[in-house]
């Protein structure tokens, strides 16, 4: 089984509509990001998380918010869509030892119409 | 500031010549890490390498290999021998420190083997 995971992996949906990205980790890493990749752009931070009570903001967090439900979820919520956040968001996490890599769940191809 | 640089933005090659994918980086800190991923054409992220701002040992890992120079900001990575599997999105990228250990990415180099 994957150590992250996203649901959905595909979504569609209009403009205005509340959407939220889900992140599940069984690598025990207390903290937890949420990227966001558009063409060219690489990928940028919108969210992170040290632990469930510390949420911080990232470079691109305007129309996003977030949830730490457990130390294991970290869920991603655009309160109403817009189409220019239309894009590929990836969760990720990592361990408390800087020098160490994040891990990447599989990403969330999310298109607003 | 943070700031990763990869100005090639795609590279196209024949399979079994060397590429190399250039990687430049700005930071103020004197502690940092640098970062590897390859994105395939599945789509998802695949680390690499690391590496940290005080081991400039360059290395070599199969066909794969990494240029470290902190003179020049440069994070340098070859493939020898290319192969048509290589061919995927590249991603260089800085450690930073203040915005919790996250990671800030490149725009990535788009690299194409073609038989």
């Amino acid at each position: 089984d994957a150590d992250v995971t996203q649901t959905p992996r595909n979504r569609i949906t209009k403009t205005g509509k509340r959407i939220m990205l889900e992140c599940s980790q069984t690598k025990g890493h207390d903290r937890m990001y949420w990227y966001r990749q558009d063409p060219g752009l690489g990928l940028r931070l919108i969210y992170y998380s040290f632990d469930v009570k510390d949420i911080n903001k990232g470079e691109i967090s305007d129309g996003y918010s977030v949830s730490r439900q457990a130390q294991a979820k970290f869920s991603l919520s655009l309160e109403s869509a817009i189409p220019n956040q239309t894009a590929l968001y990836f969760c990720a996490t990592s361990d408390g030892v800087s020098y160490n890599e994040q891990f990447f769940g599989p990403g969330t191809r999310l298109t607003v119409l | 500031a943070q700031k990763v640089t990869q100005a090639q933005t795609e590279i196209s090659v024949v399979e079994k010549e060397d590429v190399t994918l250039d990687c430049v980086y700005e930071t103020r800190d004197t502690t940092y890490y640098l970062f590897w991923y390859k994105q395939p054409p599945s789509g998802e992220l695949v680390f690499l390498i690391r590496r940290n701002s005080f081991d400039e040992q360059n290395e070599i890992s199969g066909r794969y290999s990494w240029n470290f120079q902190k003179s020049t900001s440069s994070f340098n990575f070859t493939i020898t021998a290319s192969q048509v599997v290589d061919s995927a999105v590249y991603f260089c990228a800085l450690r930073v420190v203040n915005s919790g250990y996250a990671l800030n990415f490149g725009k990535g180099t788009s690299l194409l083997v073609t038989p």
